[in-house]
C-alpha cells in the first residue's frame, strides 16, 4: 500500500514549457486535491475533486488546469509555466464525509523550478 | 476572508521538556480542526484532530486544545524528542471540506 505517490519529484522549466504532474492514490479515495507550498506559507489550494469525471476551482487556480479521468489519478497541468509558479506542489486524497472522515492523506510533493 | 494563523513562525525547545504551538482561526463556523506535522522534504502527516463540540483531546503524547471562545486552538507535545523536529500546521475544514491551513510554525529541538 503505497498510499499517495507523485511523479516525478524534482523538475525544471523553462519559462512558456509545458508539464503535467501526476498523483496516483492507491486507498481508493474519493476526493483528490492539488496544493502548492511557498517558503514561509501553508499549503493553498489549487484545484480538487469530489469524484472521477469531476474537478472544482481552489484558492489559487489561475495558471494550472486539472483531469480526474480515472479515480485513482488526478493530474495537474502547466500549460505554460512561469517563474511565479516556482513552489513546491503536494496531492492529496481522502474520503468524503465530515470530520475524521475527511482527514486528507498526503504525497511526498513536487519541486518545480521555473527558470 | 478565512484564515487561520499561527501566533509564531519558530519555536525551539529542549530535548525532553514540554511544546506549545499556537493557532487561532477567524471563522467562527469551523467545526474541526486538524494538526499536520510536516518534516522536511516530505509531505504533511496527519497528527491529530479536534471537533469544535470538544475542548481537549489527546493522542500519543501529544494533546489539543480547543478554546472557541477566542478562536484559539493549541498542541501541546509532551517530552519533545528528536523526531519531533519539523513544521507544525494547524487547518480547519468549515464544512466545505476544504483544509485551510495556517504558515506553519517550525519546531526545533536543541539536546
Amino acid at each position: 500500500n503505497a498510499g499517495v505517490t507523485q511523479t516525478p519529484k524534482f523538475r525544471v522549466l523553462k519559462t512558456g514549457q509545458s508539464m503535467t504532474l501526476l498523483c496516483a492514490q492507491d486507498m481508493n479515495h474519493e476526493y483528490m486535491y492539488w496544493y502548492r507550498q511557498d517558503p514561509g506559507m501553508g499549503l493553498r489550494l489549487i484545484h480538487y475533486s469530489v469524484g472521477e469525471g469531476t474537478t472544482a476551482k481552489g484558492e489559487v487556480p489561475d495558471g494550472y488546469n486539472v483531469s480526474r479521468l480515472k479515480k485513482q489519478n488526478f493530474l495537474l497541468g502547466l500549460e505554460s509555466a512561469a517563474p511565479s509558479q516556482t513552489s513546491v506542489y503536494f496531492c492529496a486524497s481522502s474520503y468524503p464525509g465530515q470530520g475524521i472522515k475527511n482527514i486528507q492523506y498526503f504525497g511526498a510533493g513536487t519541486r518545480l523550478s521555473v527558470l | 476572508g478565512e484564515s487561520v494563523g499561527l501566533h509564531l513562525p519558530t519555536l525551539s525547545v529542549q530535548e525532553g521538556d514540554n511544546s506549545i504551538i499556537n493557532c487561532a482561526y477567524s471563522n467562527s463556523a469551523s467545526d474541526y480542526f486538524i494538526w499536520y506535522k510536516q518534516e522536511s522534504g516530505k509531505g504533511p502527516q496527519f497528527i491529530i484532530d479536534i471537533r469544535s463540540n470538544m475542548d481537549k483531546r489527546q493522542g500519543q503524547r501529544v494533546t489539543v486544545l480547543l478554546n472557541k471562545t477566542v478562536k484559539h486552538l493549541s498542541l501541546q507535545i509532551a517530552a519533545t524528542q528528536p523526531g519531533d523536529s519539523a513544521v507544525y500546521f494547524c487547518a480547519d475544514i468549515t464544512g466545505a471540506q476544504k483544509l485551510v491551513f495556517g504558515q506553519g510554525t517550525r519546531l526545533t529541538i536543541n539536546p
